[in-house]
């Protein structure tokens, strides 16, 4: 089955770097990579996802890139802010209809 | 349209018993996607329910089972309480497949 590792665990940047956290899969049927925001004490809010027919996509500061034939995945954060801290999960799924297997999270902490 | 609602947010129980949580999906959602979420363990999947039906299921013990109703209203039923078992149970519905998710609250399970 599917198998994501996530990377690094802990991240912590000063107010207005980048931020990146990469994703590593092992299914290479897997073509639906979402991005998952979770702040404390509330639920993990879907940010961004890729399919696996396109390499990037962006939605203002933050971006997904995509590169299938090394099979990882890389969350992109530009002009940090301090709202942007919390955990962030990737996950994977080989088709519609079989579950996300999810990263086990990193933690971002962004320094004011 | 109204998000994820899942009932009750809070409960304690004793070791040995069982529990019942409920989630309400986002209206037009037919798929219900149920996680244990636990510190350093991330988001682990439970099982799926589709249509009233068990879609799939994750590598938990029996004493973790769900339902659906037509309303696509889902439950899942935890029996003979373990101290392991405290963790944020999560649940997600998504449109039909099992991508994107929208998750909701979540109900925090503590075993004493």
């Amino acid at each position: 089955g599917e198998n994501v590792e996530q990377h690094p665990s802990t991240l912590s940047v000063q107010e207005g770097d980048s931020a990146v956290i990469k994703c590593t899969y092992s299914d290479s049927a897997s073509n639906y990579f979402p991005w998952y925001k979770q702040e404390l004490g509330k639920r993990p809010q879907l940010i961004i996802d890729i399919r696996s027919n396109v390499g990037e996509k962006k939605d203002q500061r933050i971006a997904v890139t995509l590169n299938k034939t090394a099979k990882h995945f890389s969350l992109h954060i530009t002009e940090t802010q301090p709202e942007d801290s919390a955990v962030y999960f990737c996950a994977a799924s080989p088709s519609g209809n079989t579950p996300l297997v999810f990263g086990k999270g990193t933690r971002l902490s962004v320094i004011a | 349209k109204a998000g994820v609602t899942q009932t009750p947010r809070y409960l304690i129980k004793t070791r040995g018993q069982q529990v019942t949580l409920s989630c309400s999906p986002i209206s037009g959602h037919r798929s219900v996607s149920w996680y244990q979420q636990t510190p350093g363990q991330g988001l682990q999947f439970l099982f799926e329910y589709f249509s009233e039906t068990q879609r799939n299921k994750g590598n938990f013990p029996g004493r973790f089972s769900g339902r659906q109703f037509s309303n696509s209203r889902s439950e899942m039923n935890v029996s003979t309480l373990e101290l392991g078992d405290s963790a944020l149970y999560l649940c997600a519905s998504s449109e039909s497949s099992s991508l994107e998710q929208y998750f909701g609250p979540g109900t925090r399970l503590t075993v004493t």
